[in-house]
């Protein structure tokens, strides 16, 4: 099992593009949220996905949108860039039923850069 | 509002020496308190939470609320033990996310 997959590992992009990033959940499991980790912050919560539908959302803008797909594989969407978007993105994968947050199997991370 | 205070960015001990990373918090209601480790190179994984009670690697964690805390604890730091560490909460039961400090790099010296 290759637990949670998620790409691509880096990305550089401009400001005011757009950038799509994608996380496969570990085997079983059927939900995924989706953290940004900032430079020396600990991850922040974007927001969740169950049954291809937003559950929960942190405090992040519109620009930051998902899709969960019925394989419960995930993307994470980001519009019109600005350089404090540059952080490293994390995937966590989860089975809803047994409650989220206490089956959290975490990804590698999806590091942007925004220039 | 949640919030999940590390205070130390950086802590180094010399192994053997007892170690205690704090960790304070900020919820109205009963919150769930976790401590996360990620290890140089890996990733983001469980070390404990205050429900179960456990001793993982020799660290154990006590929920205090009246302190609203939950120091992490070990008696005798060995250099495995060097890692980034991250204090989080969620809302108890059912809940969907999790509020992470900002982490704090534990450095073991021999």
């Amino acid at each position: 099992d290759a637990g949670v997959t998620q790409s691509p590992t880096h990305l550089i992009k401009t400001r005011g593009q757009q950038v799509t990033l994608r996380c496969s959940p570990k085997s079983g499991h059927d939900t995924v949220s989706w953290y940004q980790q900032a430079l020396g912050q600990g991850p922040q919560f974007i927001f969740q996905y169950y049954e291809e539908e937003e559950r929960q959302r942190g405090n992040f803008p519109d620009r930051f949108s998902g899709h969960q797909f019925p394989n419960y594989s995930s993307e994470l969407n980001v519009n019109a860039l600005l350089l404090g978007d540059s952080a490293l993105y994390l995937c966590a994968s989860s089975i809803y039923e047994t409650g989220t947050v206490l089956g959290y199997t975490f990804g590698s991370g999806t590091r942007l850069t925004v220039v | 509002a949640q919030r999940v205070t590390q205070p130390e960015k950086l802590l180094s001990v010399f192994k053997g020496a007892p170690v205690e990373l704090k960790c304070n918090y900020s919820y109205s209601g009963s919150p769930e308190l976790f401590w996360y480790v990620q290890y140089s190179r890996q990733r983001l994984q469980l070390l404990l939470r205050h429900i179960s009670r456990e001793s993982i690697k020799g660290f154990t964690a006590d929920l205090n609320k009246g302190e609203t805390s939950f120091h992490l604890k070990k008696p005798f730091a060995q250099e495995e033990d060097s890692a980034m560490y991250y204090c989080a909460l969620s809302g108890g039961q059912g809940a969907q996310k999790l509020v992470f400090g900002q982490g704090t790099r534990l450095t073991i010296n021999p």
